[in-house]
């Protein structure tokens, strides 16, 4: 089954970090670029973080720059965000997709979220 | 720099057709953009890609009532036939070299 199924959301004091998890399974996923997307409660969407196919280009917005690292592990299948230093602004559902572009294109799938809530 | 704009809202009619349209900024007329429906409660959904010659490539399983064209800087989703699922909120992507813009969002109301 082609599915992206994030895990590793939950409630997080500011300041402290959180590591999420995306696990592809049912493609190559060592082809495809991945993205993070999150979106605050009753807000938008607002793309996060890309990583290359092969891992040998990372970008993320400026917003969580210096903060959050996008990573992947091929081998694994799996791709990964680090969020450091953690602020309320942080909180949201956070959204792994799949871009065929192999960098920066059509999203063409999404994963189903998982929360991040930062809260004292 | 490159920016998506969307109307906040739209509605339409129980088996009516609608437009949803998102606007490129100026000077980015060749883009494409993708187009993702978030149904209540859920997750997004990749509907089609969009080119600026009105090529789309659609999502698998996405009804033909889903379509698009495209015209300057402006893209469009036209649902006809609408149905009660397809109330939800649209949104529109594009991307530059290493970096990817959301247009605010369509909240799409079915009458």
């Amino acid at each position: 089954q082609v599915q992206l199924v994030e895990s590793g959301g939950g409630v997080v004091q500011p300041g402290r970090s959180l590591r999420l998890s995306c696990a592809a399974s049912g493609f190559t996923f060592s082809t495809y670029g991945m993205h993070w997307v999150r979106q605050a409660p009753g807000k938008g969407l607002e793309w996060v973080a890309v990583i290359w196919y092969d891992g040998s280009r990372k970008n993320n917005v400026d917003s969580v720059k210096g903060r959050f690292t996008i990573s992947r592990d091929n081998s694994k299948n799996t791709l990964y965000l680090q969020m450091n230093s953690l602020t309320a602004d942080d909180t949201a559902v956070y959204y792994c997709a799949r871009d065929p572009s192999g960098a920066t294109g059509a999203f063409d799938m999404w994963g189903q979220g998982t929360m991040v809530i930062v809260s004292s | 720099q490159l920016v998506l704009t969307q109307s906040p809202s739209a509605s339409a009619s129980l088996g009516a057709s609608v437009e949803i349209t998102c606007t490129l900024s100026s000077g980015h007329s060749t883009y494409a953009i993708a187009w993702h429906q978030q149904q209540p409660e859920k997750g997004p959904r990749y509907l089609m890609k969009l080119n600026s010659d009105g090529s789309h490539t659609k999502g698998d399983g996405i009804p033909d009532r889903f379509s698009g064209s495209s015209s300057g800087t402006e893209r469009y989703l036209t649902i006809s036939n609408l149905q009660s699922e397809d109330e939800a909120d649209y949104y529109c992507q594009t991307w530059g070299t290493a970096f990817v813009v959301f247009g605010g969002g369509t909240k799409l109301t079915v009458l």
